[in-house]
């Protein structure tokens, strides 16, 4: 079975711009979760989609917002860009919401973002 | 709110060497908690988990014990290898009485070290 796929895998962009992210969970997961990773604040949860709801948001600004189709695969996108942006994004999927802990989520390999 | 803390390292160790890992949480609900692992260049593996006070994870000789009276989750091993060597986070999740769970909320990883 395939795994979490991310695209793409590295993407270089200018301040003041916008940005979408592509994950494609495992199939028959229905759960797609975010993450951001840097170094100086570590991983950050941002969202989590379940049959195209919004279940969960972290503490992120309003520039940060997802989607989820119908067919499972999600979203993120980030809009007028900064500097403070630049991260790994991880995405997470697993069979079910996160309130079932039997649900195991299973991570992408990420995307890195450089904003210059 | 939530919060997990852990040595960062990195850690060095010898091969064959005992492992331990701190990991200590602050939660609000009921958490459940999770060691990730994380090999260059890739996104986090689940490497064990536990549900409920005096659980004990197991997987790969990895092992680590839900203590709720030291709100703790020590990650071991008895004998590590060099193939080890990644970053280790320690993670929990919240389960709200009122249903609902809040995206898993991370340390900041501990990056081990194993030389042979």
């Amino acid at each position: 079975k395939a795994g979490v796929t991310q695209t793409p895998r590295y993407l270089i962009k200018t301040r003041g711009q916008q940005v979408t992210l592509s994950c494609s969970p495992i199939s028959g997961h229905r759960s797609v979760s975010w993450y951001q990773q840097t170094p100086g604040q570590g991983l950050q949860f941002l969202f989590e989609y379940f049959s195209e709801t919004q279940r969960n948001k972290g503490n992120f600004p309003g520039r940060f917002s997802g989607r989820q189709f119908s067919n499972s695969r999600s979203e993120m996108n980030v809009s007028t860009l900064e500097l403070g942006d630049s991260a790994l994004y991880l995405c997470a999927s697993s069979f079910g919401p996160s309130e079932v802990l039997s649900y195991e989520q299973y991570f992408g390999p990420g995307t890195r973002l450089t904003v210059t | 709110g939530n919060s997990v803390t852990q040595m960062e390292g990195p850690v060095t160790l010898s091969e064959e060497a005992f492992l331990t890992i701190n990991c200590t949480y602050t939660a609000t609900g009921y958490p459940s908690l999770f060691w990730y692992v994380q090999y260059p260049g890739e996104g986090l593996q689940l490497l064990l988990k536990a549900t409920k006070a005096d659980d004990k994870g197991s997987n790969k000789g990895f092992e680590a014990t839900y203590r709720k009276e030291t709100t703790s989750f020590h990650l071991e091993k008895g004998s590590v290898q060099v193939s080890d060597s990644a970053v280790y986070f320690c993670a929990l999740s919240v389960l709200y009485s009122g249903g609902g769970a809040d995206g898993l909320t991370f340390g900041k990883g501990t990056h081990l070290i194993i030389q042979p």
